[in-house]
């Protein structure tokens, strides 16, 4: 997406490390800020999501932070397993509904 | 309860035709947006449509159109294709136009034109 960076655009972690993906944004107005998931030949999942009065989020082993002075957020997820193995999009919203996202990273799990 | 249904799942077409695309959403969300997804762009959004109007746009030719039916079906069409528009176009529905609530996206229509 033309407004959303995202880095690693390929991430290699052994099982059981952790993984980190950030992404960053310039639309000041943007306050919804999802992460989805696409496991090869499927459709985007979303695994977690935040909004901009949140500065954290957890679900298990994912997790989300928002930094909007400085306009990043970042996707954690630890004790990864070889089934995180898949590519990760971030993407940012405003109040008129349209997602735009981030270029995706593929993670890459080894046992 | 039905995911977003997208059909068809595959479709060949040559530079020059058009195209038409059908998308379903889950029963009750009335906001349907499309991307168009392709190893090299990512996810670029195409139109976000909510109670059969066009809420937003991206930045795609006008060759690109759609629309949504009052029973929130949205069809989209691509009109004089060209060998760059091969893509999966996904859909996507919601319960509100608003700030991305829960997007689920449908399977895709894999688009080769050949």
């Amino acid at each position: 997406g033309e407004n959303v960076e995202q880095h690693p655009s390929t991430l290699s972690v052994q099982e059981g490390d952790s993984a980190v993906i950030k992404c960053t944004y310039s639309d000041s107005a943007s306050n919804y800020f999802p992460w989805y998931k696409q496991e090869l030949g499927k459709r985007p999942q979303l695994i977690i999501d935040i909004r901009s009065n949140v500065g954290e989020k957890k679900d298990q082993r994912i997790a989300v932070t928002l930094n909007k002075t400085a306009k990043h957020f970042s996707l954690h997820i630890t004790e990864t397993q070889p089934e995180d193995s898949a590519v990760y999009f971030c993407a940012e919203g405003d109040s008129w509904g349209k997602l735009q996202f981030g270029a995706g990273t593929q993670v890459v799990v080894t046992p | 309860k039905a995911g977003v249904t997208q059909t068809p799942r595959y479709l060949i077409k040559t530079r020059g035709q058009q195209v038409t695309l059908s998308c379903s959403p889950i029963s009750g969300h009335r906001s349907v947006s499309w991307y168009q997804q392709t190893p090299g762009q990512g996810l670029q959004f195409l139109f976000e449509y909510f109670s059969e109007t066009q809420r937003n746009k991206g930045n795609f030719p006008g060759r690109f159109s759609g629309r949504q039916f009052s029973n929130s079906r949205s069809e989209m069409n691509v009109s004089t294709l060209e060998l760059g528009d091969s893509a999966l176009y996904l859909c996507a529905s919601s319960l509100n136009t608003g700030v991305g609530y829960g997007y689920t996206f449908g399977s895709g229509t894999r688009l080769t034109v050949v």
